[in-house]
């Protein structure tokens, strides 16, 4: 069964660090998502990506994020300096009409 | 603004019993809603949807309940087992938002007791 793949599956990093979560979407979907989930709270959108732009963003999709299709299977989410707030778990989605598929997520830890 | 809650952070049922998880939302724009199962360590599972010209729709030992009268929604497990232990969440995706954009509540936890 095709299923969205995510690297890596822990990251640690320093404050003021850049990251870069990959995610590879399943092969035939065309709209992308990211999410994040700090510990013990509720899922937040962050962006959603179709036709290799930004479709919608949430206000915590700030200038220290951007996202990418370098090429025709991955999706990446870039954190350029990172902040303590930024440490969560990171999830990447992707759909066809109706139902997204979900990804196993990348926890993110910003020391 | 508006959101998407649920009532109770957690949920415990004894095995075999039937289980409801309850969510409230408050835009009455929205006009389809999912249930998303999450294990431990896991990224979110869709269970089922109803959209939001039906006010009941059954899945698999799942039925998923909307009152939009009183903007809630429900998730019915029957026969609850073990494996149904996890975080339950409800997500909203408002009218006109082609692109999915879904609002999430804050979750129920379930627990089975044996």
């Amino acid at each position: 069964e095709p299923e969205v793949t995510q690297t890596p599956s822990h990251q640690v990093t320093q404050m003021g660090q850049e990251v870069i979560l990959r995610c590879v979407p399943i092969s035939n979907h065309l709209y992308f998502y990211w999410y994040r989930q700090i510990l013990g709270q509720k899922v937040e959108f962050l962006v959603s990506f179709y036709n290799n732009e930004i479709s919608e963003k949430s206000e915590i999709f700030d200038d220290q994020f951007s996202v990418e299709r370098p090429d025709g299977s991955n999706f990446t989410l870039k954190i350029r300096s990172t902040k303590l707030e930024d440490s969560a778990m990171y999830f990447c989605a992707s759909r066809v009409p109706n139902e997204q598929f979900f990804g196993p997520g990348t926890r993110l830890t910003v020391l | 603004g508006e959101s998407v809650g649920l009532h109770l952070p957690t949920l415990s049922v004894q095995e075999g019993d039937n289980s409801i998880i309850n969510c409230a939302y408050s835009n009455s724009a929205s006009d389809y809603f999912i249930w998303y199962k999450q294990e431990s360590g896991k990224g979110p599972q869709f269970i089922i949807d109803i959209r939001s010209n039906m006010d009941k729709r059954q899945g698999q030992r799942v039925t998923v309940l909307l009152n939009k009268t009183v903007k809630h929604l429900s998730l019915q497990i029957a026969a609850t087992q073990p494996g149904d232990s996890a975080v339950y969440f409800c997500a909203e995706n408002l009218s006109g938002d082609s692109n999915y954009q879904l609002i999430w509540g804050a979750g129920t936890k379930l627990i089975i007791k044996p």
